[in-house]
């Protein structure tokens, strides 16, 4: 029941912008769009999520295509420790749980 | 202070013997859940609680058994295990939010059956 598509993976180097697309094509008004990160060994670690509008933090920014249908989460300066599988992931109301899918891998390359 | 965390790391074990993992999270949420990767790393729900009631429970086999004795704390016993039982269990909890909703995950527990 993957609602999202994404990249297997990509490669960067450090200090430079990544940019990683999802496709979600299939959106309802009412979803929101959340990225996980999993680092290596690690559990899942929420990175950002938005419905809309564009949305920053400290960790990364969430740049939503004015139809809804992509989305691109942006590592402004990728460092070493950002290697990790990003997944993005929509969440409708009503959805109990968050269904994660194949995600990117990330390498950044010193 | 860890959120959320899971004992015990790791867990090695014979096949059909009968084990525990526990988790704790100090987040003061409702909801708390169980996922397991497996080896080809997809994550995948096997049952959530919220404030102590059964509230996902997908297609997992009786062998599994999550506890929840208080929204603090959900464990989860597993029966005879099998070959196939082998992966990372994870922990999670969130507080109810709908769609906007954040996980917190534990570091996970890596399952070995022997």
């Amino acid at each position: 029941d993957a609602k999202t598509t994404q990249p297997n993976s990509m490669e960067s180097n450090e200090e430079e912008p990544v940019h990683l697309p999802c496709n979600h094509s299939t959106i309802s008004g009412t979803d929101y769009i959340h990225w996980y990160r999993q680092l290596p060994s690690q559990g899942p670690e929420y990175v950002i999520h938005g419905l809309t509008s564009n949305v920053n933090n400290r960790m990364a920014s969430l740049a939503i295509a004015e139809d809804r249908k992509s989305s691109t989460l942006i590592l402004h300066r990728a460092t070493l420790r950002d290697a990790a599988v990003y997944y993005c992931i929509l969440r409708g109301v009503g959805d109990y749980k968050l269904s994660f899918g194949a995600g990117t891998t990330v390498t950044v390359r010193a | 202070d860890t959120a959320v965390s899971q004992t015990p790391k790791y867990l090695v074990t014979q096949m059909g013997n009968d084990k525990s993992i526990k988790c704790e999270q100090n987040l003061g949420h409702d909801t708390m859940y169980w996922y397991k990767q497996d080896s080809k790393k997809f994550l995948k729900i096997m049952f959530s609680y919220n404030n102590k009631e059964l509230i996902i429970n997908e297609t997992v086999p009786n062998r599994f058994s999550p506890k929840s004795p208080d929204k603090a704390h959900l464990n989860l016993h597993i029966n005879s295990l099998e070959l196939g039982d082998s992966a990372v269990y994870f922990c999670a909890s969130s507080q109810p939010q709908g769609a906007s909703e954040k996980l917190f995950f534990g570091s996970g527990t890596q399952l070995s059956v022997l």
